[in-house]
């Protein structure tokens, strides 16, 4: 049982160029999200998924898109990479109990430099 | 303003003493959660709690809903328990972060 993975680990980009991070679950949950994270502030939201077939945008959604392309799978795709977009990604899971949503999991996450 | 407030930013300790950690929030919530980051990146949930109090080994959570104010306390604390602790509260789907407290624990 993994968990949450995450692919890559680690990942240099030039501005302009593009690139998708891979995160699965094994965990049956319905609920995915994308977060980053950077110097000083808290986790913030990029994207989630409530359930298969639906995706929605967080707090900071400019610049990215995802793909929920199935329960297991969401990615997170820079379609033309920005030093801004310099930061620790997270992807997450989590499910409901009745109508509450449970603990969230989280992947080890992808360090990425735009250079 | 922020929506979740941590305090201290940061916090350094003598291997033993009693640490707590506190959080604080101005909206309604569902749940709130403490979770922990290890030097080497990865996020762990240590507690989800909606109202009175848990506890897991050395490590207690409390909230009172009326106050909208949670803290985290570690009992006899140890070197291995440095690492940043993250509270984040739940509206709907959504969890909202606060900075983190970076813990530093001596020996």
């Amino acid at each position: 049982n993994a968990g949450v993975t995450q692919t890559p680990k680690f990942q240099v980009l030039k501005t302009g160029q593009s690139m998708t991070l891979q995160c699965a679950q094994d965990m049956n949950h319905n609920s995915m999200y994308w977060y980053r994270q950077d110097p000083g502030m808290g986790l913030r939201l990029i994207y989630y998924s409530a359930s298969e077939g639906t995706t929605d945008k967080g707090e900071v959604p400019n610049g990215y898109n995802v793909s929920r392309l199935n329960k297991r799978e969401f990615s997170l795709r820079l379609e033309s990479a920005a030093p801004s977009q310099t930061s620790v990604y997270f992807c997450a899971s989590s499910t409901l109990a009745g109508s509450s949503y449970n603990e969230q999991f989280f992947g080890p996450g992808t360090r990425l430099t735009v250079l | 303003k922020n929506e979740v407030e941590q305090s201290p930013q940061n916090l350094t300790a003598q291997e033993g003493e009693f640490i707590t950690i506190n959080c604080s929030y101005s909206v309604g919530i569902s749940a709130l959660h403490w979770l922990q980051q290890h030097p080497g990146g990865g996020i762990v949930s240590l507690f989800m709690l909606s109202s009175g109090k848990k506890k897991h080994g050395r490590l207690i959570a409390t909230i009172n809903i009326q106050e909208k104010h949670s803290s985290l306390h570690i009992t006899a604390s140890h070197p291995r328990d440095s690492a940043v602790y993250i509270c984040a509260v739940r509206g709907s789907e959504k969890l909202v972060f606060g900075k983190g407290t970076k813990l530093t624990v001596n020996p």
